[in-house]
């Protein structure tokens, strides 16, 4: 059964546009993530965050950016898409090594 | 850093044959591991944590080994019927840590 909701679960957008993609957790997790997966299935890290600190994936470009309002939330920002952006964002969380992932939201640059 | 390498990319078998996927890590660090299961249009369900050397482990029509002599990590889905069809990842991280280090994935299609 889910309990880390993604939406939207698809969007289409130009070159250009910004984006944002909204993750709810509703396990009591201190701990909350984005992953990328790309065309070929591969997984990255991307952000890591709790209310305390912020890990980033040094080769994620600046134009990304998580937003979080509360420890229960994390919100992934793209500023100016690009056709490389394309991919499947996953966002999960953990409280202690466990890591459970939303149903991802599928982001197309045209 | 931290690289793991999974194989084989895709494996076709038949319902009731066993398949055995394999990856193997760098980091004699890497402390936790993990096994994902993908179907088409769904998040991740971790199927397995394990932890301890040499540990076998049976889930619900699968075992898997960790080896950390040889710093592998293996998924044998036994008696595989085509709910098993998905892709199917191997993950890591330290002690401490959090953020999961992926395997490259391994198509699965179990054929009736």
């Amino acid at each position: 059964e889910t309990a880390v909701f993604q939406t939207p679960n698809y969007h289409v957008t130009q070159v250009g546009n910004e984006v944002s993609f909204n993750c709810k957790q509703t396990l009591g997790h201190d701990t909350m993530y984005w992953y990328k997966q790309d065309s070929k299935k591969l997984l990255k890290i991307m952000f890591s965050y709790n209310n305390k600190q912020l890990i980033v994936n040094e080769t994620v470009p600046r134009r990304f950016s998580p937003q979080s309002s509360d420890k229960a939330h994390l919100n992934l920002r793209i500023k100016s898409v690009e056709p490389e952006d394309s991919a499947v964002y996953l966002c999960a969380s953990s409280l202690y090594t466990e890591v459970f992932f939303g149903k991802g939201t599928r982001l197309t640059v045209v | 850093g931290e690289q793991v390498e999974q194989r084989p990319p895709h494996l076709s078998v038949r319902e009731g044959d066993s398949a055995v996927i394999i990856c193997t890590y760098t980091d004699p660090n890497s402390y936790y591991f993990f096994w994902y299961k993908q179907e088409p249009g769904a998040g991740l369900q971790l199927l397995m944590k394990v932890f301890s050397s040499t540990e076998i482990n049976e889930g619900q029509g699968f075992t898997v080994l960790l080896n950390k002599k040889d710093k592998q990590l293996s998924l044998n889905l036994t008696a595989a019927h085509p709910g098993d069809s998905a892709v199917y990842f191997c993950a890591v991280t330290y002690q401490g840590g959090r953020a999961l280090i992926f395997g490259t994935g391994t198509t699965v299609s179990v054929s009736p």
